[in-house]
């Protein structure tokens, strides 16, 4: 069973640019969450993917946004990067079932972003 | 809006010490987990706890959930260095979307 993978491993990006970060979900997983940790803090939820559609969105501008594929990965993508935006970002994936709540999500290794 | 707070923030011990972490959560939820974060990697999964009354344990750590009173706490038992870590409460909500993190616990064991 293949755990959850994310790339990159570490990103330094400038004020302005665009990141594309990537989340593959472990096998049998059909649900995919986003969330950002600051130095020193929780991590703060994003959003959830589920059948490649938005499903829950944390406090966080437009310029976040997501996309999962058919084969429930997904992407995060960050527009006009601010200085604050550097962080540790992780992806986690579970099974929703058609009913009845999502499962345990696991956790990605996550990927280091710094803006300069 | 679903609130988790956890005290302390700050956790210096001597090794072979007790000590608890509480967690509280401000609504009603379906399930409550316990994550331990070394310095620069990723979540570690210790516990989950789904239902009143739960209690588990693992090693030197016990966790334990009150739902009445939104509760939970994380036990540790005659402290090792090794355990040195931050730990973070978090809490689902309804139907289990949008995991919301307390700031986390720092916890440092002096040898």
């Amino acid at each position: 069973e293949t755990g959850v993978t994310q790339s990159p491993t570490h990103l330094i990006k400038t004020r302005g640019q665009q990141v594309t970060l990537r989340c593959s979900s472990q096998s049998g997983h059909n649900t995919v969450s986003w969330y950002q940790q600051a130095l020193g803090q929780g991590p703060q939820f994003i959003f959830q993917y589920y059948r490649e559609e938005e499903n829950g969105r944390g406090n966080f501008p437009p310029r976040f946004s997501g996309l999962q594929f058919p084969n429930y990965s997904s992407e995060l993508n960050v527009n006009a990067l601010e200085l604050d935006d550097s962080a540790l970002y992780l992806c986690a994936s579970s099974f929703f079932p058609e009913t009845g709540v999502i499962d345990e999500q696991y956790f990605g290794p996550g990927t280091r972003l710094t803006v300069t | 809006e679903l609130k988790v707070e956890q005290n302390p923030l700050f956790l210096s011990m001597q090794e072979g010490k007790n000590y608890t972490i509480y967690c509280n959560y401000s609504t009603t939820s379906d399930r409550l987990y316990w994550y331990r974060q070394d310095p620069g990697k990723s979540l570690e999964s210790l516990f989950v706890l789904l239902s009143n009354g739960a209690v588990k344990q693992e090693g030197r750590l016990m966790a334990s959930l009150d739902t009445k009173a939104r509760l939970s706490t994380l036990h540790i038992t005659a402290a090792v260095h090794d355990l040195s870590a931050t730990y973070f409460c978090a809490v689902d909500g309804t139907g289990g979307f949008k995991t919301i993190f307390g700031a986390g616990t720092r916890l440092f064991v002096k040898a």
